[in-house]
């Protein structure tokens, strides 16, 4: 079993729309959850950071982490075509810059006008 | 907004020859990491580095890799004698030790 799931999409919606992106882990141990939006040939942008379940919000973005399910989501409202990018859920056993990430291989999200 | 930067942004090489890739990080971050991504697949973890010495490291990150921070402020990756396979985006990445990691651009490196 990997150690991070998510589904590569694409996941296509009309401007507007909003989306939800998911992961799943199998890793009892990460505490501490990411979401990054990652452009073509570009590096991966840090959106949010979370730690413990429950739901943080940022602007148009939510966060949401289930450790029960290990299960976390991240959705967005009133999407544009600007957020049309490949997200990726990350996911750290410590808070500390010792802590390495575990990435997901991404969802590809097309926004159309 | 502070950021991280690499150069080169593309770098081409022959398999065999040493190649350094090089980054410099936000002024006030001290640790340093190094993660890949192999076209199409998922961003893995090369090295993580604090204090002038490396923390982890994973599979990867044979002798064939090194890091150092050779003057305070640029954070390098060399890879001694490339393969074929090493061809792949290099990212470096900084935090201020609370968890939060910040990206680079990226090296993309083809290995020929």
């Amino acid at each position: 079993q990997k150690e991070v799931e998510q589904d590569p999409g694409p996941l296509s919606v009309p401007e507007g729309a909003i989306v939800s992106l998911n992961c799943t882990y199998s890793n009892s141990a990460f505490q501490y959850f990411m979401w990054y939006r990652q452009y073509s040939r570009k590096g991966p942008e840090l959106l949010m950071y979370t730690y413990s379940s429950g739901n943080k919000e940022d602007g148009r973005f939510t966060a949401q982490v289930d450790k029960s399910s290990k299960y976390i989501s991240l959705f967005i409202r009133d999407s544009q075509p600007s957020d049309s990018a490949t997200y990726l859920c990350a996911m750290s056993a410590y808070h500390s810059g010792y802590s390495t990430l575990t990435f997901g291989k991404g969802t590809m999200l097309l926004v159309s006008p | 907004e502070p950021e991280v930067t690499q150069t080169p942004s593309h770098q081409v090489t022959q398999m065999g020859q040493e190649v350094i890739l090089r980054c410099v990080p936000i002024s006030n971050h001290l640790y340093f990491y190094w993660y890949r991504q192999i076209l199409g697949q998922k961003v893995e973890f090369l090295v993580s580095f604090y204090n002038n010495e490396i923390s982890e490291k994973s599979e990867i990150f044979d002798d064939q890799f090194s890091v150092e921070r050779p003057d305070g402020s640029n954070f390098t990756l060399k890879i001694r004698s490339t393969k074929l396979e090493d061809s792949a985006m290099y990212f470096c990445a900084t935090g201020t030790g609370s968890g939060e990691q910040y990206f680079g651009p990226g090296t993309r490196l083809t290995v020929t």
